[in-house]
């Protein structure tokens, strides 16, 4: 596609749940990176992917939070036993490759809002 | 750690240059970027600078390097209602893997 894409845009769920966020980056972009934005914050690294690995998941808060990206394109974000402190916008971005953060492009975001 | 600073809040008169400034704490970062986010929409890279330049013009912005203070700014010249936004200050992480670390973002209001 054009851009980065994010699904879906919002999501609402009851605390407890479980929930998936999936981002398409662009095509051909083999970085691909997730934040998270709370109100008021910037966003904050969760984790990054080189292809199909994690290559950095140091931003992931505890062990509720997984990402796979097992064909090295769609990334699926996945949150288990979601807490209200979960909820904030799950930002996606993707670049040609490593070292190559100038050309990062962001997609609109995932707002999540644990109820 | 790595950190990255700014104020809050810049509020500017239609036509005004507007100021943003940033600090960081991370030395090896190659690059420092201004990204802005309108209502709604996600983040857009304005513009960048590579670690060994002071600074670098791109039509209205100018964004000013000083390595020895790891001081960061982004100037708007003749600043419109449509540049009223948040402007994030980010600097890549030490591992250089393209993992940004932001700021709190500044938001700039326009007034007419």
């Amino acid at each position: 596609g054009a851009g980065v894409s994010q699904t879906p845009s919002n999501k609402v769920t009851e605390k407890g749940k479980y929930v998936e966020l999936r981002c398409d980056p662009i095509s051909g972009h083999t970085a691909l990176y997730w934040y998270r934005q709370s109100l008021g914050q910037g966003p904050e690294f969760l984790i990054y992917f080189q292809g199909t690995g994690a290559a950095d998941d140091s931003g992931l808060p505890n062990d509720r939070f997984f990402a796979v990206r097992p064909e090295g394109s769609v990334s699926t974000l996945k949150i288990q036993r979601t807490e209200r402190g979960d909820s904030a916008v799950y930002l996606c971005a993707s670049s040609p490759g490593q070292g190559r953060s100038t050309e990062a492009f962001f997609g609109q975001g995932t707002r999540l809002t644990v109820v | 750690g790595e950190d990255v600073e700014q104020s809050l809040f810049l509020s500017v008169r239609e036509g005004d240059s507007s100021v943003i400034n940033c600090t960081y704490t991370d030395s090896s970062s190659t690059y420092l970027y201004w990204y802005k986010q309108e209502p709604g929409a996600g983040l857009q890279l304005l513009t960048y600078i590579f670690s060994n330049m002071d600074m670098k013009q791109d039509q209205r912005l100018t964004v000013l390097l000083n390595k020895k203070d790891k001081h960061l700014s982004l100037r708007i010249a003749d600043t419109q209602t449509g540049d009223s936004a948040i402007y994030f200050c980010a600097q890549g992480g030490s591992s250089n893997t393209g993992k940004l670390i932001f700021g709190q973002g500044t938001t700039l209001q326009v007034k007419p």
